[in-house]
């Protein structure tokens, strides 16, 4: 199947510091990917729908000055969480659509996720 | 109301049960349907997809009823493997998750 990547795989920080956060379709080009945040017990909350060469669409209540998303390239997306504060601190879960893909419909596939505690 | 609904759980069966999980949805021009499972602290990988003509996979069955919006997910002859978060995924344009039904399957 498709494989995606994230790194880091996990990081803390020190609060007010900036973390970058790299998703990567491995063996397929995702001209879409997508950006989540699961706190604990809770469920994927999309954050924000990065397209290649475009500006990111953002969900409600999501601050894009503060999560900076790029999308320079088939391949990779990066997620940047600004100013990161203890309240950021979550699961971070990037994924990719395979749009050459005809086993499934609108089939995403997940990267590993990245845990950001910031202290 | 909330765009997918699922019971929290925790279900708690023994090996060799039955369980049966449920999940409705607000938005009725969904297009398609998932059952995704998750480990503890890792990501949501697919199960399976669902269709309005039902359709199994092993000991695993899914069930769609577009009238109604709701999905379901039956699990027969439960391993202690498949003990995991299992999370209904409704799609319109992007995917929307369900908070999870929690499963432990117990020896």
């Amino acid at each position: 199947g498709a494989v995606v990547s994230q790194h880091p795989s996990w990081v803390i920080c020190k609060s007010g510091t900036s973390v970058k956060i790299e998703c990567r379709s491995l063996d397929f080009q995702a001209t879409t990917m997508f950006w989540y945040r699961q706190f604990p017990k809770q469920s994927l909350m999309l954050m924000a729908t990065s397209n290649e060469g475009s500006k990111a669409t953002y969900e409600q209540g999501v601050e894009k000055d503060k999560f900076l998303i790029n999308h320079a390239s088939l391949t990779l997306s990066t997620l940047t969480v600004t100013s990161a504060h203890p309240e950021d601190s979550s699961f971070y879960i990037c994924s990719a659509r395979d749009q050459a893909s005809g086993r499934v419909y609108n089939e995403q596939f997940f990267g590993p996720g990245t845990r950001l505690t910031v202290l | 109301r909330k765009e997918v609904e699922q019971d929290p759980g925790p279900f708690n069966v023994p090996e060799g049960a039955t369980v049966a999980f449920n999940c409705t949805y607000s938005n009725s021009a969904s297009q398609s349907f998932f059952w995704y499972r998750q480990d503890c602290r890792k990501e949501p990988k697919l199960l399976m997809s669902v269709y309005s003509s039902g359709n199994e996979d092993g000991r695993f069955t899914a069930q769609l009823n577009r009238a109604s919006q709701y999905i379901s997910l039956l699990i027969r002859d439960s391993k202690l493997s498949d003990s995991a978060t299992y999370l209904c995924v409704v799609t319109y344009n992007d995917m929307r998750f369900g908070a999870g039904t929690r499963l432990t399957v117990k020896p």
